[in-house]
């Protein structure tokens, strides 16, 4: 196993435009976790799934962020319609209730 | 006020201190998870504990499930530790969110 796969590593895109990114957590691993960093700010919790069940959604997500997985094994996160604002790093994580693993994130460049 | 406060933000040392960082959370927990993040590099777990106290080389992390503190130490500090360290605790059974402390960098002058 790989570890936690996140793609693309790095998108620019811009404004108005829809984006997705794709996490591929360790196998088995029943816990999903998206993140959002900016530059020189700590990880901002987004949402996490338990299995295919999402479990909680932050308040800090608009509308137009969505996340989804469907069988329970890769997740995916949509922002439809991105703002500058949008423009972060996008981390996962998977768990199976005891050690962490972190992807090496999606970086957002919206212009 | 934020659910998990870590203290210091900041931290400059001189190698070989012996440094540590407080986390402090207010709410329910089933474990803590602190982690290491180096400048412009991913997040690595260092530790899970839910009780007690671990230690991995260096590195030492303790927690008071009472008093809602934990600790994370770092003995005979080098250069490479420089990094920002978070304390990330584990919600409690049906609500497993981690949620992430404020972080503390740590900077180790040789």
């Amino acid at each position: 196993d790989t570890g936690v796969s996140q793609n693309p590593r790095h998108k620019i895109t811009k404004r108005g435009q829809n984006v997705t990114f794709r996490c591929d957590p360790i196998s088995e691993h029943n816990r999903l976790y998206w993140y959002r960093q900016t530059l020189g700010q700590g990880p901002e919790f987004l949402t996490y799934f338990q299995n295919e069940a999402q479990l909680e959604k932050s308040r800090l997500l608009s509308d137009r962020f969505s996340a989804e997985r469907p069988k329970g094994s890769f997740s995916t996160l949509e922002i439809q319609r991105t703002e500058q604002g949008d423009s972060a790093m996008y981390l996962c994580a998977s768990s199976a209730g005891g050690e962490l693993f972190f992807g090496e994130g999606s970086r957002l460049t919206v212009l | 006020k934020n659910e998990v406060e870590q203290s210091p933000q900041n931290l400059t040392a001189q190698e070989g201190e012996f440094i540590t960082i407080n986390c402090s959370y207010s709410v329910g927990i089933s474990a803590l998870h602190w982690l290491q993040q180096h400048p412009g590099g991913g997040i690595v777990s260092l530790f899970m504990l839910s009780s007690g106290k671990k230690k991995h080389g260096r590195l030492i992390a303790t927690i008071n499930i009472q008093e809602k503190h934990s600790s994370l130490h770092i003995t005979a500090s080098h250069p490479r530790d420089s990094a920002v360290y978070i304390c990330a605790p584990w919600g409690s059974f049906g609500n497993e969110k981690l949620t992430f402390g404020t972080g503390t960098r740590l900077t180790i002058i040789p």
